[in-house]
C-alpha cells in the first residue's frame, strides 16, 4: 500500500508570494496518477490538478503540477487571497479500487 | 450542471448505524464510480470505499470491511454508505465523491474525483 507523505505540514507565505508544495510516495505511483485538490474550511475538497500536471477545467493557470514516480509537486506561482488552503494530494488508477491521500499542506497568511 | 446531494446531518448512538444519501443530479449515474471519503475535525481525507452503480461492484477500505456498506439505487440515481458499529471516534463529515472508472475483465479502476458532494457531518455521542 502506498504511503503519501506531504510536506511542509504548514507554509507561511504572504499574498504574491511563490507556494511550493511536495508530496512524496513511498512507492512509484502507476502512470502517474495523482491529483491534487483544495479545502476551504467548511467546504468539500476542489480538484485542481490530474494525472500530476494537467489542470482540471476551471482552474487558473497559476496552479501547476509536475513531478513523477515517488516525487510531485504543486505550484502556486503568486498566492492570490483565495488560495490560502489546505491542499491534499491523492493517488488513484489502482486495482482493486482504492485512494491514498497525502496528510495535507495548510498554506496560511505569513 | 452535475451535482451531488448529500442528506442532512445525523446524530447516533455508540453502537447505532449511520445511513447517508447522496442523490446526482445531471450526468449519468451509472457512467461513474461513487465512493465515500471522510473527515474527522480536524483531520485529513480517508477513503472508506466506493461503488460501481453500472456494476453494482463496491470495493471497502481494509480498515472499513465489515462495517460499511456501499449501494446504489439506480432508478433514483442515490447512493448510499451505511456505516453499523459506530464508535465515538465515528465522529465526522463524510463526503460521497465521483469519479470515472474503467475496467479490464474483473480489475476495476477509478480515477480522480471531479464532482464532490457537499459533506454530511455525523457525530456520535452518547
Amino acid at each position: 500500500e502506498i504511503v503519501l507523505t506531504q510536506s511542509p505540514g504548514t507554509l507561511s507565505l504572504s499574498p504574491g508570494e511563490r507556494a511550493t508544495l511536495s508530496c512524496r510516495a513511498s512507492q512509484s505511483v502507476t502512470d502517474d496518477y495523482l491529483a491534487w485538490y483544495q479545502q476551504k474550511p467548511g467546504q468539500a475538497p476542489r480538484l485542481l490538478i490530474f494525472a500530476a500536471s494537467s489542470r482540471a477545467t476551471g482552474i487558473p493557470d497559476r496552479f501547476s503540477g509536475s513531478g513523477s514516480g515517488t516525487d510531485f509537486t504543486l505550484t502556486i506561482s503568486r498566492l492570490e487571497p483565495e488560495d490560502f488552503a489546505v491542499y491534499y494530494c491523492q493517488q488513484y488508477g489502482t486495482s482493486p479500487p482504492r485512494y491514498t491521500f497525502g496528510q495535507g499542506t495548510k498554506v496560511e497568511v505569513k | 450542471q452535475v451535482q451531488l446531494v448529500q442528506s442532512g446531518a445525523e446524530v447516533k448512538k455508540p453502537g447505532s448505524s449511520v445511513k447517508v444519501s447522496c442523490k446526482a443530479s445531471g450526468g449519468t449515474f451509472s457512467s461513474y464510480a461513487i465512493s465515500w471519503v471522510r473527515q474527522a475535525p480536524g483531520q485529513g481525507l480517508e477513503w472508506m470505499g466506493g461503488i460501481i452503480p453500472f456494476f453494482d461492484t463496491a470495493n471497502y477500505a481494509q480498515k472499513f470491511q465489515g462495517r460499511v456498506t456501499i449501494t446504489t439505487d439506480e432508478s433514483t440515481s442515490t447512493a448510499y454508505m451505511e456505516l453499523s458499529s459506530l464508535r465515538f471516534d465515528d465522529t465526522a463529515v463524510y463526503f460521497c465523491a465521483r469519479a470515472l472508472f474503467s475496467y479490464v475483465g474483473v480489475q476495476y479502476y477509478y480515477y480522480f474525483v471531479d464532482v464532490w458532494g457537499q459533506g454530511t457531518k455525523v457525530t456520535v455521542s452518547s
